[in-house]
């Protein structure tokens, strides 16, 4: 159980074009998400917190209108990059806090992933 | 803001030594550390947590300890092999929902 998805898993998109990835709680609903990035040898940065059925949280410096989160149901979030140029370039990875069924407790699921390429 | 600090970036050691990766974090209110374990290009994979009313714990040659009064937390990995290389991540959140991650720590595992 406790199945997060990621889609794309890569894409390449050519400079000033939008691009949306999409993450999915497969046998869960998760009325939180959370959207990181990840450059070459470096640590996952949180971009954002998704609430279902709100706004995203945006943390400090990641601009909301170029990352525009949309958190449409229990299991879906979205994150569209917005006229995308090669510094947005990156892996982009999210989670979902569930219950793995041996603890009561919230652990963090990750989705495996989308690497973006912006030529 | 909450910030979790990992030492040290690079870690080297022999097959069969151990392997110790310390990490501090900020936020008092932190009452959960996982770590994670992440292979080139892939998801980061938890390997372990503790919580905030236990001072240690074990899972076979992988253990955490947590001193909260310090905001210290230390993951030890014994009789290393080298398909524990990897690069491995601590992090810090409250409840299990806002996860700070500390730079991670770059494992090599020499055969």
């Amino acid at each position: 159980g406790a199945v997060v998805s990621q889609h794309p898993s890569w894409v390449i998109c050519k400079s000033g074009t939008s691009v949306k990835i999409e993450c999915r709680s497969l046998d869960f609903q998760a009325t939180t998400m959370f959207w990181y990035r990840q450059f070459p040898k470096q640590s996952l940065m949180l971009m954002a917190t998704s609430n279902e059925g709100s706004k995203a949280t945006y943390e400090q410096g990641v601009e909301k209108d170029k990352f525009l989160i949309n958190h449409a149901s229990l299991t879906l979030s979205t994150l569209t990059v917005t006229s995308a140029h090669p510094e947005d370039s990156s892996f982009y990875i999210c989670s979902a806090p569930g219950t793995s069924g041996t603890s009561p407790y919230n652990e963090q699921f990750f989705g495996p992933g989308t690497r973006l390429t912006v030529t | 803001g909450e910030n979790v600090e990992q030492h040290p970036s690079t870690l080297s050691v022999q097959e069969g030594d151990s392997a110790v990766i310390k990490c501090t974090y900020s936020d008092s209110a932190s009452n959960y550390f996982p770590w994670y374990k992440q292979e080139l290009g892939k998801r980061p994979q938890l390997i372990i947590d503790i919580r905030s009313n236990v001072g240690e714990k074990k899972d076979q040659r992988i253990a955490v300890t947590l001193n909260k009064t310090a905001k210290h937390f230390s993951l030890h990995i014994t009789e290393t092999q080298p398909e524990d290389s990897a690069v491995y991540f601590c992090a810090a959140s409250t409840g299990g929902f806002k996860t700070i991650f500390g730079a991670g720590t770059r494992l090599f595992v020499k055969a």
